[in-house]
Order: C-alpha cells, then structure tokens, then sequence
C-alpha cells in the first residue's frame, strides 16, 4: 500500500538560511499534520491542512509556513533557520472522516 | 488542554514474556480516539493499535491488546510473546473527534523506551 512521501529525507542547513520540506499524503487522503520531534522528545504537532485550507495551528514559529497544494501535497517552508530547528520533521496524512494519522518517514533536519 | 502522561519511561522484559505500557490521559470530551505508535531506532512512527471511546471493548491486533478504562482515563498497551523487533519507543497517543469535517491533531506522551532481552 502506497505511504506518505517527504522529500529531502535529510538536509543540512547553515543558520540564518531557508528550507522548504516537502510531503505528498497517502493518495485519497484529504487532510495533512505537520509534527516536529526534537532529539529525546515526542512530537509536537505544528500545523494541519483539510481540503488546501489550514485547519489547526499548534507551536509553530512565526519564521515558518505552509500550504496544501491542489494536489493535497504540502510544504513547510522555514526561514531564518536558528540552531533550535535542528529536528525530525514529520507530516502525517488521513482520511478526514477516518480518525487514524499515518506518518511519513520524516525530514531529519540539522542546522549548523 | 488535554494530556496524556506516560510514568514509565523505559520499560523492559525477556523475549517471549508480556508486557505492559501504561498511559493516562486528562481530557473533558467524551468523544475522542486514543493511539499507540511504536518508533523503533530508524525513527518511523508506526501505528500499533487504536481505540475508540465510544466502543467498550478493548482493541486487539494480533501480539498488542490494549486495556481501555474510560472512566478511569487509562490506556495501557499489552504487548504478549515479546519479540526483539518489539524493541522501540513507544507512544500513547490522544485525538479528540473532530466536528464539522477538518481535523484533529495528535496529543503525545513523553513515550516509553522499551527492551527487550534475548
């Protein structure tokens, strides 16, 4: 069965730069979740997209943003990259009348 | 806000053996679905199990069960015949239903690492 997608599945970055992530959901999923997961941590929900439109934001930074494409895939695009961002990034797709989240296999992110 | 709380931090047993993961969560909705992901060394969040509130039996796939105390706010994870892949972390999970279309996101533990022992 077809998987979420995230494209680079690691990047390095200076400080100071951009990144954009990327994430095409499970085909007929409508609803994407962008989670972040620091070192020893759990995952901290970020933003979510239903039907190309935001539907929840958590604890995401002002230097970051994302949409959902018509296509249903996602980027989340982070700037002014800071030392802190250095994480594992996840985007989880599901069916909006299916409660169940299926996770991609994350974009490690490392800022130096 | 809702919570979930993990007490164990890491957990472990002989292969072979039973297990069991502890999870309470605080919440005032009636509605809602509780999760249990399993993230092993490569980093993938895999679901392992999942239960409805409104359903009074506990879920079960095949080796995992789960013991679901509604009026308790517990959720613990059975984990039966113990194998060495078993070997992750392991997160309890919360989503409140969603209303309206849109959706809900997930409320993690702090996890539990989990051993197993040949």
């Amino acid at each position: 069965a077809a998987g979420v997608i995230q494209s680079p599945r690691h990047l390095i970055k200076e400080k100071r730069e951009t990144a954009t992530l990327k994430c095409y959901p499970i085909p007929r999923h409508d609803t994407v979740y962008w989670y972040q997961q620091g070192p020893g941590q759990d995952p901290q929900f970020l933003i979510s997209f239903y039907e190309k439109m935001q539907s929840d934001k958590g604890s995401i930074p002002d230097r970051f943003s994302a949409q959902q494409f018509s296509d249903y895939h996602s980027e989340l695009n982070m700037s002014s990259l800071e030392l802190g961002d250095s994480a594992l990034y996840f985007c989880a797709s599901s069916l909006a009348t299916v409660e169940t989240q299926y996770f991609g296999p994350g974009t490690r992110l490392l800022v130096l | 806000a809702q919570t979930v709380t993990q007490s164990q931090p890491e957990m472990s047993v002989q292969e072979a053996e039973t297990v069991t993961l502890s999870c309470t969560y605080d919440t005032s909705e009636s509605d809602y679905y509780l999760f249990w992901y399993k993230q092993p060394p490569s980093r993938q969040m895999i679901l392992v199990i999942r239960q409805e509130a409104y359903k009074q039996q506990n879920a079960t796939e095949n080796r995992f069960s789960v013991n679901f105390q509604k009026a308790a706010k517990s959720f613990s994870l059975k984990i039966s015949d113990s194998q060495l892949g078993d070997a992750a972390m392991y997160f309890c999970a919360y989503r409140r239903e969603a209303h309206q279309g849109g959706s809900e996101k997930l409320v993690f533990g702090k996890g539990t690492k989990l051993t197993v022992n040949p």
